[in-house]
């Protein structure tokens, strides 16, 4: 079955970078019928959409990190990636990845979560 | 971006009684809404598609209906399992964007 898991360091410093991996089993990240995605949630509130990849190699990312932000595939180890530049506290929050359906734009598989925390 | 608004932000329910969620869009964003469940220390996990389309294997109890700006999430007959945080999900344009969410808890 689909399966999507986040790994990463859970600590990083002010100003550093947040890079975090998602390994996906199940279903090849090449597959057109997908967009991969990377959401993050900070304690007590809602999700916030990151951004997208599609298996074209096109990206879209939220305007409010658009500047930090960059998501990359690895196809072959069926892997995709988030960097996030420059992060401060603001950042510190439970980080998804997840996968889209083109076919009707549901998130329909979540990773478990990774909690990455933003302090010296 | 389109801003979802939802109300109530917490709502305390007794078993089997009816639950009524309901989310505002600032802009005409059609059907192109969806509804999440999630329960503490868990993923996120889709209920409804579209305003109003069941999911397999999600209990026939969830329903949603609205297109436009005004949907609403309903739960009859809420059972113990229902315990969660339910989130409002646009997928109309980008930015993609979630309503702050919506905790029922049974009492």
């Amino acid at each position: 079955q689909v399966q999507l898991q986040e790994s990463g360091p859970g600590l990083v410093k002010p100003s550093q970078t947040l890079s975090l991996t998602c390994t996906v089993s199940g279903v090849s990240i090449s597959s057109g019928y997908y967009y991969w995605t990377w959401i993050r949630q900070p304690a007590g509130k809602g999700p916030e959409w990151i951004g997208r990849f599609y298996s074209s190699g096109s990206t879209d990312y939220n305007p409010s990190l658009q500047s930090r932000v960059t998501i990359s595939l690895d196809r072959t180890k069926n892997q995709f990636s988030l960097n996030l530049y420059f992060v401060t506290a603001a950042d510190t929050a439970v980080y998804y990845c997840g996968r889209v359906s083109t076919g009707d734009y549901t998130i329909d598989y979540w990773g478990q979560g990774t909690l990455v925390t933003v302090s010296s | 971006e389109i801003v979802l608004t939802q109300s109530p932000d917490f709502q305390s329910v007794t078993p089997k009684e009816k639950v009524t969620i309901t989310c505002r869009a600032s802009q005409n964003i059609g059907n192109s809404l969806h509804w999440y469940q999630q329960k503490p220390d868990q993923s996120p996990k889709v209920l409804i598609k579209y305003a109003s389309q069941s999911i397999s294997g999600v209990p026939s109890r969830f329903s949603g209906s609205g297109s436009g700006t005004d949907f609403t999430l309903t739960i009859n007959s809420l059972e113990a399992e229902d315990a969660a945080t339910y989130y409002c999900h646009q997928s109309s344009s980008l930015p993609l964007t979630f309503g702050g969410g919506t905790k029922v808890e049974i009492k």
